[in-house]
């Protein structure tokens, strides 16, 4: 399986820029794709395709990254933005990262 | 609007069986590849099965292959997981989503069923 490491946690102000980072442990080409959860609810797409922003979402989410190396960026970040967010890969069998908890300050 | 909604799950002993059912509205359910995907309390997320538009093929994570049957019902926009032999390390919230294609990424998502295998 490809395993895909992302940072457990961070913590930021409102209005300021956050990168969340996943790494997977070998090339996935483009085929990265990225959820957030908030507690008790279910994931949501937010990105499809390592850059694509699913229909619906705020611009204020984009995605970057090829290869191994990925990342999840929101700016600027708002409260509402505090949730889980996980990276998923579908080059191999679907796997997806332990997930990264946003904590907004 | 999309809607998944999950059912079927509950308490159920070691190497019992559980069917899940999810009911889907607002698309053309025959449009869509979907899948099951599960998460363990606390836990991260897991993909467990895909199946194709018609149901003509089906795709399973290694560790259910065998135990567990994904299928569909297109005339009644209905998607079902036959889960036998069951471990206490499928204890998990399940969910029904759709997807792009097998192995793809996941569009939509119900809220999801508690399945807990205990005994």
């Amino acid at each position: 399986d490809t395993v895909l490491t992302q940072s457990p946690a961070l913590a930021v102000s409102p209005g300021e820029r956050v990168t969340i980072s996943c790494r997977a442990s070998e090339s996935v080409s483009t085929g990265m794709h990225w959820y957030q959860q908030k507690p008790g609810q279910q994931p949501k797409l937010l990105i499809y395709g390592a850059s694509n922003l699913e229909s619906g979402v705020p611009a204020r989410f984009s995605g970057s990254g090829s290869g191994t190396d990925f990342t999840l960026t929101i700016d600027p970040v708002e409260a509402d933005d505090t949730a889980t967010y996980f990276c998923q890969q579908s080059w191999n069998d679907p796997t997806f990262g332990s997930g990264t908890k946003l904590e907004i300050k | 609007e999309v809607q998944l909604v999950e059912s079927g799950g509950g308490l159920v002993q070691p190497g019992r069986s559980l069917k899940l059912s999810c009911a889907a509205s607002g698309f053309t359910f025959s449009d869509y590849y979907m899948a099951w995907v599960r998460q363990a309390p606390t836990k991260g997320l897991e993909w467990v099965a895909s199946i194709s538009y018609d149901g003509g093929s089906t795709y399973y994570r290694d560790s259910v292959k065998g135990r567990f049957t994904i299928s569909r019902d297109n005339a009644k926009s209905s998607l079902y997981l036959q889960m036998d032999s069951l471990r206490s390390e499928d204890t998990a919230t399940y969910y029904c989503t759709t997807t792009e294609g097998i192995g793809d990424y996941f569009d939509y998502w119900g809220q999801g069923v508690m399945v807990t295998v205990s005994s």
